[in-house]
Protein backbone atom coordinates (compact mmCIF):
# COMPACT_ATOMS: atom_id res chain seq x y z
CA UNK A 1 0.00 0.00 0.00
CA UNK A 2 0.87 3.85 -0.84
CA UNK A 3 2.16 5.49 2.65
CA UNK A 4 1.68 8.94 0.80
CA UNK A 5 -1.27 9.20 -1.15
CA UNK A 6 -1.55 12.63 -2.78
CA UNK A 7 -4.72 12.64 -5.73
CA UNK A 8 -5.00 15.61 -7.17
CA UNK A 9 -1.74 16.04 -9.97
CA UNK A 10 -2.89 19.33 -10.95
CA UNK A 11 -4.61 21.93 -9.14
CA UNK A 12 -5.81 25.47 -10.57
CA UNK A 13 -6.05 28.73 -8.21
CA UNK A 14 -7.02 32.07 -8.91
CA UNK A 15 -4.87 34.70 -7.50
CA UNK A 16 -5.74 36.26 -3.65
CA UNK A 17 -7.74 32.90 -3.12
CA UNK A 18 -7.10 30.15 -0.71
CA UNK A 19 -6.38 26.23 -1.76
CA UNK A 20 -6.28 23.27 -0.45
CA UNK A 21 -3.94 20.85 -1.47
CA UNK A 22 -4.64 16.67 -0.47
CA UNK A 23 -2.48 14.59 0.96
CA UNK A 24 -3.54 11.10 3.04
CA UNK A 25 -1.25 8.52 4.62
CA UNK A 26 -0.73 5.18 5.57
CA UNK A 27 0.80 4.21 9.26
CA UNK A 28 0.34 2.14 12.24
CA UNK A 29 3.18 3.56 13.90
CA UNK A 30 1.91 5.86 16.70
CA UNK A 31 4.85 8.48 16.32
CA UNK A 32 5.23 10.09 12.70
CA UNK A 33 6.32 13.08 11.07
CA UNK A 34 4.24 15.26 7.78
CA UNK A 35 6.09 17.36 5.80
CA UNK A 36 5.35 19.64 2.64
CA UNK A 37 7.94 20.38 0.25
CA UNK A 38 7.68 23.01 -2.89
CA UNK A 39 8.95 22.70 -5.72
CA UNK A 40 9.17 25.74 -8.31
CA UNK A 41 10.19 25.11 -11.96
CA UNK A 42 13.69 26.07 -11.44
CA UNK A 43 13.84 22.78 -9.88
CA UNK A 44 14.68 22.82 -6.06
CA UNK A 45 13.07 20.94 -3.09
CA UNK A 46 11.79 23.51 -0.49
CA UNK A 47 10.68 22.73 2.98
CA UNK A 48 7.27 24.49 3.91
CA UNK A 49 5.78 22.83 6.86
CA UNK A 50 5.87 20.30 9.79
CA UNK A 51 3.28 18.44 11.70
CA UNK A 52 4.26 15.90 14.32
CA UNK A 53 1.96 13.24 15.28
CA UNK A 54 1.73 14.16 18.71
CA UNK A 55 1.16 17.91 17.90
CA UNK A 56 -2.06 18.61 19.52
CA UNK A 57 -2.92 22.05 17.07
CA UNK A 58 -2.47 22.06 13.04
CA UNK A 59 1.50 23.78 11.91
CA UNK A 60 1.19 27.14 10.69
CA UNK A 61 4.14 28.91 8.65
CA UNK A 62 3.33 32.36 7.55
CA UNK A 63 0.49 31.68 4.50
CA UNK A 64 0.91 28.02 4.67
CA UNK A 65 -1.38 25.81 7.19
CA UNK A 66 -1.38 22.12 7.74
CA UNK A 67 -5.04 20.82 7.95
CA UNK A 68 -4.21 18.01 10.00
CA UNK A 69 -7.00 15.00 10.82
CA UNK A 70 -5.35 12.20 12.60
CA UNK A 71 -8.51 9.56 12.41
CA UNK A 72 -8.65 10.33 8.96
CA UNK A 73 -4.78 10.02 8.43
CA UNK A 74 -5.29 13.49 6.11
CA UNK A 75 -2.36 16.19 6.25
CA UNK A 76 -3.70 18.72 4.18
CA UNK A 77 -1.69 21.97 3.05
CA UNK A 78 -3.57 25.26 2.94
CA UNK A 79 -2.34 28.31 1.33
CA UNK A 80 -4.03 31.19 1.74
CA UNK A 81 -3.95 34.35 -0.20
CA UNK A 82 -2.52 32.33 -3.59
CA UNK A 83 0.57 34.36 -4.86
CA UNK A 84 1.84 33.94 -8.98
CA UNK A 85 4.66 32.49 -7.04
CA UNK A 86 3.00 29.44 -5.35
CA UNK A 87 3.10 28.28 -8.73
CA UNK A 88 4.97 24.92 -8.22
CA UNK A 89 4.91 21.13 -7.50
CA UNK A 90 4.06 20.21 -3.82
CA UNK A 91 5.14 17.19 -2.13
CA UNK A 92 3.70 15.86 0.30
CA UNK A 93 6.19 13.50 2.67
CA UNK A 94 6.29 11.13 6.05
CA UNK A 95 8.92 9.92 8.45
CA UNK A 96 7.63 6.98 10.06
CA UNK A 97 8.19 5.72 13.33
CA UNK A 98 11.48 6.85 15.16
CA UNK A 99 14.39 4.34 14.25
CA UNK A 100 14.44 4.44 10.79
CA UNK A 101 17.00 6.56 10.49
CA UNK A 102 14.69 9.47 9.40
CA UNK A 103 13.51 7.49 6.35
CA UNK A 104 10.64 9.76 4.14
CA UNK A 105 8.08 8.62 2.17
CA UNK A 106 7.07 10.76 -0.50
CA UNK A 107 3.85 11.20 -2.15
CA UNK A 108 3.60 11.59 -6.28
CA UNK A 109 2.99 15.68 -6.11
CA UNK A 110 0.22 18.37 -7.19
CA UNK A 111 1.04 20.56 -9.20
CA UNK A 112 -0.77 24.20 -8.26
CA UNK A 113 -1.53 26.86 -11.15
CA UNK A 114 -1.72 30.25 -9.66
CA UNK A 115 -3.89 32.05 -12.41
CA UNK A 116 -3.49 35.94 -12.56
CA UNK B 1 25.07 28.46 7.00
CA UNK B 2 25.78 26.56 3.40
CA UNK B 3 23.04 24.08 2.34
CA UNK B 4 23.41 20.86 1.13
CA UNK B 5 25.96 21.39 -2.15
CA UNK B 6 25.84 19.04 -4.68
CA UNK B 7 27.90 19.13 -8.25
CA UNK B 8 28.29 19.61 -11.00
CA UNK B 9 24.45 21.35 -11.57
CA UNK B 10 24.64 19.66 -15.37
CA UNK B 11 26.27 17.13 -16.63
CA UNK B 12 25.77 15.38 -20.45
CA UNK B 13 27.45 12.55 -21.08
CA UNK B 14 27.25 10.15 -23.90
CA UNK B 15 26.39 5.68 -23.25
CA UNK B 16 28.72 4.01 -21.76
CA UNK B 17 30.85 6.78 -19.78
CA UNK B 18 31.21 7.07 -16.03
CA UNK B 19 29.41 9.28 -14.20
CA UNK B 20 30.28 10.96 -10.76
CA UNK B 21 27.98 13.44 -8.50
CA UNK B 22 29.21 14.83 -5.41
CA UNK B 23 27.62 15.80 -2.42
CA UNK B 24 28.32 17.56 0.43
CA UNK B 25 25.80 17.58 3.36
CA UNK B 26 25.06 20.53 5.77
CA UNK B 27 27.60 20.04 8.38
CA UNK B 28 26.51 18.20 11.72
CA UNK B 29 23.81 16.16 9.70
CA UNK B 30 24.81 12.49 10.19
CA UNK B 31 22.10 11.18 7.31
CA UNK B 32 22.35 11.48 4.23
CA UNK B 33 19.73 10.50 1.41
CA UNK B 34 20.26 10.06 -2.58
CA UNK B 35 16.93 10.41 -4.72
CA UNK B 36 16.38 10.42 -8.34
CA UNK B 37 13.69 12.62 -9.91
CA UNK B 38 11.96 11.78 -13.60
CA UNK B 39 8.50 12.46 -14.82
CA UNK B 40 7.59 8.55 -15.45
CA UNK B 41 8.22 7.86 -11.71
CA UNK B 42 8.43 10.58 -9.62
CA UNK B 43 10.77 11.33 -6.43
CA UNK B 44 12.70 7.56 -5.82
CA UNK B 45 15.28 7.01 -3.18
CA UNK B 46 18.28 5.37 -4.15
CA UNK B 47 20.00 5.01 -0.96
CA UNK B 48 20.68 6.41 2.45
CA UNK B 49 23.67 6.92 4.77
CA UNK B 50 23.17 7.25 8.40
CA UNK B 51 26.80 8.20 10.15
CA UNK B 52 28.73 7.24 7.06
CA UNK B 53 27.06 3.77 6.86
CA UNK B 54 24.53 2.58 3.89
CA UNK B 55 21.70 1.73 5.75
CA UNK B 56 19.62 0.79 2.61
CA UNK B 57 20.62 0.46 -0.87
CA UNK B 58 17.08 -1.04 -2.04
CA UNK B 59 16.31 1.30 -4.08
CA UNK B 60 19.20 1.41 -6.42
CA UNK B 61 18.18 0.15 -9.87
CA UNK B 62 21.01 -1.81 -10.96
CA UNK B 63 25.04 -2.70 -10.28
CA UNK B 64 25.73 0.15 -12.29
CA UNK B 65 24.83 2.10 -9.52
CA UNK B 66 27.03 2.52 -6.49
CA UNK B 67 27.11 5.33 -3.73
CA UNK B 68 29.85 5.82 -0.97
CA UNK B 69 30.11 8.21 1.95
CA UNK B 70 33.99 8.41 3.16
CA UNK B 71 33.26 11.19 5.50
CA UNK B 72 30.55 13.24 7.33
CA UNK B 73 30.88 15.91 4.74
CA UNK B 74 31.24 14.29 1.50
CA UNK B 75 29.34 11.34 -0.57
CA UNK B 76 29.11 10.02 -4.18
CA UNK B 77 26.76 8.56 -6.44
CA UNK B 78 28.53 7.11 -9.32
CA UNK B 79 26.77 5.12 -12.51
CA UNK B 80 29.25 2.77 -14.79
CA UNK B 81 28.61 2.49 -17.28
CA UNK B 82 25.92 4.94 -18.15
CA UNK B 83 22.44 4.66 -20.22
CA UNK B 84 20.19 7.12 -21.66
CA UNK B 85 17.31 5.91 -19.56
CA UNK B 86 19.74 6.70 -16.21
CA UNK B 87 19.12 11.07 -17.36
CA UNK B 88 17.02 12.56 -14.67
CA UNK B 89 17.68 14.43 -11.69
CA UNK B 90 19.48 13.06 -9.00
CA UNK B 91 18.78 15.12 -5.52
CA UNK B 92 20.94 14.82 -2.08
CA UNK B 93 19.42 15.47 1.13
CA UNK B 94 20.80 15.62 4.80
CA UNK B 95 19.51 15.82 8.04
CA UNK B 96 20.23 14.90 11.77
CA UNK B 97 19.52 12.66 14.23
CA UNK B 98 17.98 13.30 17.47
CA UNK B 99 16.21 16.61 16.53
CA UNK B 100 12.28 16.56 17.03
CA UNK B 101 11.46 17.25 13.43
CA UNK B 102 14.21 15.60 11.14
CA UNK B 103 13.85 18.40 8.15
CA UNK B 104 14.95 16.96 5.31
CA UNK B 105 17.32 19.37 3.53
CA UNK B 106 18.12 19.15 -0.24
CA UNK B 107 20.68 20.02 -2.59
CA UNK B 108 19.75 21.82 -5.60
CA UNK B 109 19.69 19.02 -7.68
CA UNK B 110 22.19 17.38 -10.85
CA UNK B 111 20.39 17.63 -14.13
CA UNK B 112 21.85 14.13 -15.89
CA UNK B 113 21.47 13.73 -19.40
CA UNK B 114 22.54 10.70 -20.96
CA UNK B 115 22.72 10.63 -24.72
Amino acid sequence: AQKITQTQPGMFVQEKEAVTLDCTYDTSDPSYGLFWYKQPSSGEMIFLIYQGSYDQQNATEGRYSLNFQKARKSANLVISASQLGDSAMYFCAMREGVDNFNKFYFGSGTKLNVKP
Amino acid sequence: DAGVIQSPRHEVTEMGQEVTLRCKPISGHNSLFWYRQTMMRGLELLIYFNNNVPIDDSGMPEDRFSAKMPNASFSTLKIQPSEPRDSAVYFCASTRDAVAKNIQYFGAGTRLSVL
